[in-house]
């Protein structure tokens, strides 16, 4: 099973919207992190956002929100706004702990395209 | 400050033949990893270090080893490359508190196997 589910590969937004990517986890343990990363067509790996297990608000950054759902192990990527420039791959991420180190695993991903 | 490089960043290699991609970090992080991107696949472990003397295998290790040299650099050898290991590399590097909440990517190294 996938520890990692997006199930949005494709995803289209008119500028100015918002939009909302989707992300469920399966995790055992209590303390794990969530990640969303862009991946523009250049290549690099930008890092968005991060929410942690315990974190009793969902996380925002800028135009950025994570929608932690605990119960429903969802974290939900919310872009506000759309801009051009958000056209891009997204990736959902989850870090947990083994052996005293952090393992993360990536999902999928989901193509955002922003259209004017 | 650099942040995570990595070389080469393009490679076009012929079945059977051996490289290694070379990553550094300049962050003083202990946690250091390789990844491959395939499309559609996101992006999937293939070894970790979380200290220097230390590596672990992760999702998909077949074909691959990996030194960590110091405290700064990961490198990650394919002994007899095959065309199943085309594919975009990342190097990445993250500290290992609690805290620190982000990993840091290199720009990739694109790899051809032919």
């Amino acid at each position: 099973a996938q520890k990692i589910t997006q199930t949005q590969p494709g995803m289209f937004v008119q500028e100015k919207e918002a939009v909302t990517l989707d992300c469920t986890y399966d995790t055992s343990d209590p303390s794990y992190g969530l990640f969303w990363y862009k991946q523009p067509s250049s290549g690099e790996m930008i890092f968005l956002i991060y929410q942690g297990s315990y974190d009793q608000q969902n996380a925002t950054e800028g135009r950025y929100s994570l929608n932690f759902q605990k119960a429903r192990k969802s974290a939900n990527l919310v872009i506000s706004a759309s801009q051009l420039g958000d056209s891009a791959m997204y990736f959902c991420a989850m870090r947990e702990e083994s052996g005293g180190s952090y393992i993360p695993t990536f999902g999928r991903g989901t193509s955002l395209i922003v259209h004017p | 400050n650099a942040g995570v490089t990595q070389t080469p960043k393009f490679q076009v290699l012929k079945t059977g033949q051996s490289m290694t991609l070379q990553c550094a970090q300049d962050m003083n992080h202990n946690s250091m990893y390789w990844y491959r991107q395939d499309p559609g696949m996101g992006l999937r472990l293939i070894y970790y270090s979380a200290s220097e003397g230390t590596t672990d295998k992760g999702e998909v290790p077949n074909g691959y080893n990996v030194s960590r040299l110091n405290k700064r650099e990961f490198s990650l050898r394919l002994e007899s490359a095959a065309p199943s290991q085309t594919s975009v590399y990342f190097c990445a590097s993250s500290g290992d508190r609690e805290k620190d909440n982000e990993q840091f990517f290199g720009p990739g190294t694109r790899l051809t196997v032919l």
